[in-house]
């Protein structure tokens, strides 16, 4: 079964860090850009952050840019979101999700992860 | 980057109904564009691709047409299960943009 499941998340203060991780399963991860998306509440669809099937290229949305790390191992099919100094409009669900054609940095997405939720709250 | 703007914000209809969802883009994005459906507390799911080819397994009630900058996604016998928000996509060029969505309730 082709799926991507996330993990991490939580509510963190501000100025906080914390680590999503999105586990492949089902296909040949290491063939598959993977980006992550996130959604604030009935809000719409906001790309992130994309890394390479082969980790060799990475882009950061301009509004975490310099805040945000992404990498991926793999070895374990998971790639991994690292938010630092996060603010109270990073709150939102983030999803994970792989470019439905390998070794494309980027076009149409699918599976997608469950989603996770990231409150920033004191 | 490329905007993205759907019309309506929402619309409600009758079983067996035919609702038209816009989508415009900001640029010509030629005939890369997307729809996905997302149902409450899901992801998205991608319905069509390239315009207006089908994603494996999706029903023929959706139906997407245009080029350019100006899209449009029908489904038509609306059925109970498409009550859900419905989002386009450009992936024309870098970074990829969404739709702000619009959410179809059947009545």
């Amino acid at each position: 079964q082709v799926q991507l499941v996330q993990s991490g998340g939580g509510v963190v203060q501000p100025g906080g860090s914390l680590r999503l991780s999105c586990e492949a399963s089902g296909f040949t991860f290491s063939n598959f850009a993977i980006h992550w998306v996130r959604q604030a509440h009935g809000r719409g669809l906001e790309w992130v952050a994309l890394i390479s099937y082969d980790g060799g290229h990475k882009n950061i949305a301009d509004s975490v840019r310099g805040r945000v790390k992404i990498s991926r191992d793999n070895g374990r099919n998971t790639v991994y979101l690292e938010l630092n100094d996060v603010r109270p409009d990073d709150t939102a669900i983030y999803f994970c999700a792989s470019v439905d054609t390998p070794k494309v940095a980027w076009g149409w997405f699918g599976p997608w992860g469950q989603g996770t939720p990231v409150t920033v709250s004191s | 980057d490329i905007q993205m703007t759907q019309s309506p914000s929402s619309v409600s209809a009758s079983v067996g109904d035919r609702v038209t969802i816009a989508c415009r883009a900001s640029q010509d994005i030629g005939t890369w564009l997307g729809w996905y459906q997302q149902k409450s507390g899901k992801a998205p799911d991608l319905l069509i691709y390239r315009v207006s080819t089908l994603q494996s397994g999706v029903t023929s009630r959706f139906s997407g047409s245009g080029g350019g900058s100006d899209f449009t996604l029908t489904i038509s016998n609306l059925q109970p299960e498409d009550s859900a928000t419905y989002f386009c996509q450009q992936a024309n060029s870098f970074p990829v943009t969404f739709g702000q969505g619009t959410t179809v309730e059947v009545k």
